[in-house]
């Protein structure tokens, strides 16, 4: 079957990092993504790694280890306008749809 | 910057009306995508589109049609819609890949009530 789990909900406190972490087992694999949603709104693409290792934007980095099926996203220095759901999601080979996990509720607190 | 605009924000229709819902995108991605999200369950894929008149169906179709005719449009039609439809409904688009995916882009939502 095909699955992706994330930790449903998440807090830490403003200027602190915190890793949100992703599983995945899926048919196929052709990359993993992780999306930024606020409540009421769209999701926004953050990152996307396709290859092993560690891929840094800013204040956000993404991992993945293919043969662990495996990845987490890195926030450091948390303001609290990160304060989201993080969606992490698996595009399967030779199709052009992902999976989306359920999303991880972060709640930075002052 | 990547455009996807969907008809409404909000809409309240009653059960057995037939519903529109439509998506434009101003980037001229060949997909475009069509989800919905509710509490607990995530993003659920519907059906998505890789080309002018061409679909194929997500994992939860059943109730639901869409329609592209021309690229930067794609539908989402309930044919009669019933209480268990009430959600927010997400339309995306992105690139075409030969292999592998890009990104995608979402539209703001439209959150449908059905009494």
């Amino acid at each position: 079957g095909q699955n992706i789990d994330q930790p449903t909900e998440m807090t830490a406190t403003e200027g602190a990092i915190v890793q949100i972490n992703c599983t995945y087992q899926t048919s196929g694999f052709n990359g993993l993504f992780w999306y930024q949603q606020h409540a009421g709104e769209a999701p926004t693409f953050l990152s996307y790694n396709v290859l092993d290792g560690l891929e840094e934007k800013g204040r956000f980095s993404s991992f993945l280890s293919r043969s662990k099926g495996y990845s987490y996203l890195l926030l450091k220095e948390l303001q609290m306008k990160d304060s989201a759901s993080y969606l992490c999601a698996v595009g399967g080979r030779g199709t052009y749809k992902y999976i989306f996990g359920t999303g991880t509720r972060l709640k930075v607190l002052a | 910057d990547v455009k996807v605009t969907q008809s409404s924000r909000y809409l309240v229709k009653r059960t057995g009306e037939k519903v529109f819902l439509e998506c434009v995108q101003d980037m001229d991605h060949e997909n475009m995508f069509w989800y919905r999200q509710d509490p607990g369950l995530g993003l659920r894929l519907i059906y998505f589109s890789y080309d002018v008149k061409m679909k194929e169906k997500g994992d939860i179709p059943e109730g639901y049609s869409v329609s592209r005719e021309k690229k930067e449009r794609f539908s989402l039609i309930l044919e009669s819609a019933s209480t268990n439809q009430t959600s927010m409904y997400l339309c995306a688009s992105s690139l075409l890949r030969t292999s592998g995916t890009y990104e995608q882009y979402f539209g703001p939502g439209t959150r449908l009530t059905v009494t």
